[in-house]
């Protein structure tokens, strides 16, 4: 099946720094790629849509200017938590579907912990 | 967008057993899929079920949709310690790719 690259997929900073996580579709392109925020014990909460070439399309209370996306090819997205903050330590998932599937392809996820 | 409900949160069965869990929604839907999820990991694809199909199967897995009642369930038939993780179901509106998630079971099989 398609294959969808996270990295990295952990990583550790602190408060007031910035950190970047990128999105691959290794096998195929994506002109739209999705990006998840999951809580401990708790499921995938969308947060935006990234649109190859457009801005990305952020959900009710998520902040565009603190979570950057930047989709600037049919394979990579990427999402930069600015400023982070402890409470911005979560598990950050990003999706992809092939054109024409219904089905979305996850990558492994990243796990941010903000210190 | 409105989270899906699941129901059981969580369910306990012995190696062997059938695990069935139920997944409610609250739009209309293009589709609904089933995902699993190991702890601390990615998400894992399993099915894919379409607004116009009523059952569908692959191994083990069965889902069934039923768009009257808004509900779909995913029964797992002779469970392995292997199956033990959370599942997801997800629902897409007509016309977007976007998911909305249910709140998941998490499914412990005891060997």
């Amino acid at each position: 099946g398609a294959v969808v690259s996270q990295h990295p997929s952990r990583v550790i900073c602190k408060s007031g720094t910035s950190v970047k996580i990128e999105c691959r579709s290794l096998d195929f392109q994506a002109t739209t790629m999705f990006w998840y925020r999951q809580f401990p014990k708790k499921s995938l909460m969308l947060m935006a849509t990234s649109n190859e070439g457009s801005k990305a399309t952020y959900e009710q209370g998520v902040e565009k200017d603190k979570f950057l996306i930047n989709h600037a090819s049919l394979t990579l997205s990427t999402l930069t938590v600015t400023s982070a903050h402890p409470e911005d330590s979560s598990f950050y998932i990003c999706s992809a579907n092939p054109a024409s599937t219904g089905e979305q392809y996850f990558g492994p996820g990243t796990r941010l912990t903000v210190t | 967008s409105q989270q899906g409900e699941e129901d059981p949160q969580a369910l306990s069965i012995q190696e062997g057993e059938n695990a069935t869990m139920n997944c409610s929604y609250k739009t209309s839907i293009n589709n609904l899929q089933w995902y699993r999820q190991n702890s601390g990991r990615g998400l894992v694809h399993l099915i894919l079920i379409r607004s116009n199909e009523r059952e569908k199967h692959s191994g083990r897995l069965r889902v069934t949709l039923d768009t009257s009642k808004k509900s779909s369930s995913l029964l797992i038939t002779a469970s392995r310690a292997a199956d033990t993780a959370s599942y997801f179901c997800a629902y897409s509106g007509a016309g977007s790719y976007q998911l909305t998630f249910g709140k998941g079971t998490k499914l412990s099989v005891i060997p």
